[in-house]
């Protein structure tokens, strides 16, 4: 499967934007990149996915490197609601057997 | 839309003894997945149902953990005999084919 590559933590201040990158050389053709985020004590929640153009949803914007290599997760105001841990995966659309990886802690500083 | 449900919310056990989680998917999702997830890593996929077959249990470590899903609806997870590396938050989560996956809030188990 192939594997994305995150930073293990990232800081903002809120009402700031914040761009959570994510790696991803060994993507297939077929692979959606798709974004999930974890608050504390609760299960991961969907955030967006895209397969080759940027995509915009009411939670954040997705932009996709030409080459599909690497991707952009951009949450566009911070609120202190958007502390959590930020997933990356590569995954066909259909099925959803998505291997998570250690993601990224989002600090969002008043 | 209702979410999916989990329980119990927390469970504490002995090594050896042997635990079950039960899941209440989102009505009408066909597909279910179980995950275990280990204090600071994300989840890691154990079993993954369509309707009441499964489709992938590779990664479930068989000897010992168990799933089902009687028709197609709700599922339980079983633990025979614990072990403490077994500790962990147990996620269960449904979809719609194509569509995102919904996760529970889970169940932590600690194992002493």
């Amino acid at each position: 499967d192939a594997k994305t590559t995150q930073p293990n933590s990232m800081e903002s201040n809120e009402e700031e934007p914040v761009h959570l990158p994510c790696n991803h050389s060994t993507i297939s053709g077929t692979d959606y990149i798709h974004w999930y985020r974890q608050l504390p004590s609760q299960g991961p929640e969907y955030v967006i996915h895209g397969l080759t153009s940027n995509v915009n949803n009411r939670m954040a914007s997705l932009a996709i490197a030409e080459d599909r290599k690497s991707s952009t997760l951009i949450l566009h105001r911070a609120t202190l609601r958007d502390a959590a841990v930020y997933y990356c995966i590569l995954g066909t659309d259909s099925w959803g057997k998505f291997q998570f990886g250690a993601g990224t802690q989002v600090v969002v500083t008043p | 839309e209702a979410g999916v449900a989990q329980s119990p919310r927390y469970k504490i056990i002995e090594k050896r003894q042997s635990v079950a989680f039960w899941c209440n998917p989102i009505s009408g999702h066909a597909t279910l997945y179980w995950y275990q997830q280990i204090l600071g890593q994300g989840p890691k996929l154990l079993i993954q149902f369509q309707n009441n077959g499964v489709v992938d249990d590779s990664q479930l470590p068989k000897d010992r953990f168990s799933a089902e899903r009687l028709k197609g609806v709700d599922s339980t997870l079983k633990i025979q005999p614990a072990k403490l590396e077994d500790s962990a938050v147990y996620l269960c989560a449904s979809s719609l084919r194509g569509s995102p996956l919904h996760f529970g809030n889970g169940t932590r188990l600690t194992v002493t």
